[in-house]
């Protein structure tokens, strides 16, 4: 069975333009959470969508948002890029059948530059 | 609300010793708590998690970890240091609420050194 998958590995933009970044679950996981990783920050939790809607939030400005289709793959999208916003993005799924603690397993990572 | 105290932010030990990676929480309701693996340039893979069972869980690559509620405390242990296991490590707990698809709050992380 295929990992998670996340498109593109990097990825180089500038102050103030947008980007969007892909997640393809495994398959049969409908759950697919997003989470920033920083030197400074560590790993935060960026949100995390079940069946197409946004179940969970964590505490980031609007300009980062998400969706997810019906199946299952996600998109996460920044907008007016900060320097701040270079990290590295993970995008996790899980099995809704995995009910004991919901193990999630992870993708590699977009590396975003902001420059 | 939830919290992970990883007490090292880095340890160093040398090749066939124990290792001992502490983590400390903090939760208002019974958490899950997981440990995550990170090699260089690699995606995280989970460890081992607890999820109310046995308080002592075996995870993959030797390693283990007891639960200690009275201590809130979930450290990581593994008897004998191998040089793959350079990496970096994070304790995570997860679980406050009614669902359990809660937020999730990982630990600011261990790296450790394996000395040859």
């Amino acid at each position: 069975k295929a990992g998670v998958t996340q498109t593109p590995r990097y990825l180089i933009k500038t102050r103030g333009q947008q980007v969007t970044l892909s997640c393809s679950p495994i398959s049969g996981h409908r759950s697919v959470s997003w989470y920033q990783q920083t030197p400074g920050q560590g790993l935060q939790f960026l949100f995390e969508y079940f069946s197409e809607t946004q179940r969970n939030k964590g505490n980031f400005p609007g300009r980062f948002s998400g969706r997810q289709f019906s199946n299952s793959r996600s998109e996460m999208n920044v907008s007016t890029l900060e320097l701040g916003d270079s990290a590295l993005y993970l995008c996790a799924s899980s099995s809704p059948l995995d009910q004991d603690g919901n193990e999630q397993f992870f993708g590699p990572g977009t590396r975003l530059t902001v420059l | 609300a939830q919290s992970v105290t990883q007490l090292d932010s880095h340890v160093s030990v040398s090749e066939g010793t124990p290792v001992l990676l502490r983590c400390n929480y903090s939760s208002s309701y019974s958490p899950s708590l997981f440990w995550y693996v990170q090699h260089p340039n690699k995606g995280l893979q989970l460890l081992l998690k607890y999820t109310s069972a046995a308080t002592l869980v075996k995870g993959i690559n030797g390693f283990e970890a007891e639960f200690k509620k009275s201590e809130t405390s979930f450290h990581l242990t593994k008897p004998s240091a191998h040089m793959s296991d350079a990496a970096e490590y994070f304790c995570v707990v997860k679980g406050e609420g009614k669902t359990s698809y809660d937020k999730v709050i990982f630990g600011p992380g261990t790296s450790l050194s394996v000395i040859p």
